[in-house]
């Protein structure tokens, strides 16, 4: 494809349902990369793969987070037991590798938890 | 933890009218990059700044970065309503980037 791509785009979930929200990176990609932004906040680090491995995990902010990309392309990032915290527009990124430097973005999903 | 802190936080201008933003932070940083996102989008890379003095320019943005590499702004010339979006500025390791909170620029017709 021709960017990052996430789906869904939009998530409602009641408060304690699970979620797991999907990215596709660009093709190629090694290097993929989770974001939370909250509404009027910039993005916030969750957690970075190198191919399939998860080499920084410390901006997860609960073991109710969960990240994996278990074949090096496609990740998914997993929200157990939701909390009307964890409400936020969720970003996916990739690049070519560590020394990249720009990020490429995909358009999020918004997850709204009721 | 590197902090960011970004100024105004939210700006309304007139079409045509100039304008600068900041990005300010205690660390220093080997790089620091402009993001500008849309509503509904993921940000978009700008430009990156890397060596402390820097000055680069993108059509009617120019982009500084402080000689400590502590600081950035970001200049606009002759603002368009097409230049409407949140800016943001994001430094850090090679993998690894802090965000500020961003600038809700907004350019009125």
């Amino acid at each position: 494809g021709a960017g990052v791509s996430q789906s869904p785009r939009y998530k409602v979930a009641k408060r304690g349902q699970d979620v797991a929200l999907r990215c596709d990176p660009i093709s190629g990609h090694v290097s993929l990369f989770w974001y939370q932004q909250a509404l009027g906040q910039g993005p916030e680090f969750l957690t970075y793969f190198q191919n399939e491995a998860q080499l920084d995990k410390s901006g997860l902010p609960s073991d109710r987070f969960f990240a994996e990309r278990p074949e090096g392309s496609v990740s998914t990032l997993k929200i157990q037991r939701t909390q009307q915290e964890d409400s936020a527009v969720y970003l996916c990124a990739s690049n070519r590798g560590p020394a990249s430097g720009e990020q490429y973005f995909g358009p999020g999903t918004r997850l709204t938890v009721t | 933890t590197q902090l960011l802190e970004q100024s105004p936080q939210f700006l309304s201008i007139q079409e045509g009218e100039n304008l600068t933003v900041y990005c300010n932070s205690s660390s220093v940083f080997s790089s620091l990059q402009w993001y500008r996102q849309e509503p509904g989008e993921g940000p978009v890379l700008l430009v990156t700044v890397v060596t402390g003095g820097e000055v680069k320019k993108l059509k009617r943005l120019t982009f500084q970065f402080g000689d400590a590499r502590k600081d950035s702004s970001l200049h606009i010339t002759a603002a368009q309503p097409g230049d409407t979006g949140l800016y943001l500025c994001a430094g850090g390791s090679n993998y690894k980037l802090t965000f500020g909170k961003g600038t809700l620029l907004t350019v009125n017709p």
